[in-house]
């Protein structure tokens, strides 16, 4: 099985800043890689695909990439609406791993 | 505009079943294969069980093959898990997903979820 190590788990940041969360697969997945936001009481919502690949109606501020084994998302200017747990998931092959999340919280 | 409505949770006793069900709504069901996620109280995403768009295949992880089956019925466009034998640690918010096409094996639509609670 694939596993997808996440890091930080947790992130604190103030409105307008940018952050970097990180995701390691234990394998090459070829960039077959997604990241998903969850606001808490909701479901999750894909943001990116690919890598790389904006999700429709997701805003710029958010971007994917990274290659191999390496995956990374970056939030430029950080809005109220962002802040909330993020997880990373191996679209390659099943079973199908999650990243364990990194919550990100206002400072 | 596309739609997943999860039904069926509830509380449950060790080693009893549960079936949860998906209503689908407002895209071609049967192009589309579907998954179940669960999420444990405080805890992380987990992919639970996977079906092919027509049904001819599913895939499972581990910890529930044997014990859970996903199913489909395209003419209702519903989407099914049955769950047996469950355990405590099968306690969780359990969403139904929508695959997005192609080989890629990502998840762009979600259901609001639903609670299943395994306890005596």
């Amino acid at each position: 099985d694939i596993q997808m190590t996440q890091s930080p788990a947790s992130l604190s940041a103030s409105l307008g800043e940018t952050v970097t969360i990180e995701c390691l697969a234990s394998e090459d997945i070829y960039d077959i890689l997604a990241w998903y936001q969850q606001k808490p009481g909701k479901s999750p919502q894909l943001l990116i695909y690919d890598a790389s690949s904006l999700h429709t109606g997701v805003p710029s501020r958010f971007s994917g990439s990274g290659s191999g084994t390496q995956y990374s998302l970056k939030i430029n200017s950080l809005q109220p609406e962002d802040f909330a747990s993020y997880y990373c998931q191996n679209g390659l092959s099943a079973p199908l791993t999650f990243g364990s999340g990194t919550k990100l919280e206002i400072k | 505009e596309v739609q997943l409505v999860e039904s069926g949770g509830g509380l449950v006793q060790p080693g009893r079943s549960m079936k949860l069900s998906c209503a689908a709504s407002g895209f071609t069901f049967n192009n589309y294969d579907m998954a179940w996620v669960c999420q444990a109280p405080k805890k992380g995403l987990e992919w639970v069980a996977t079906i092919s768009y027509d049904g001819s295949s599913t895939y499972y992880r581990d910890s529930v093959k044997g014990r859970f089956t996903i199913s489909r019925d395209n003419a209702k466009s519903t989407l099914y898990l049955q769950m047996d034998s469950l355990r405590s640690e099968d306690t969780a918010t359990y969403y139904c997903a929508r695959h997005t096409m192609g080989i890629t094996h990502y998840f762009d639509y979600w259901g609001q979820g639903v609670m299943v609670t395994v306890s005596s």
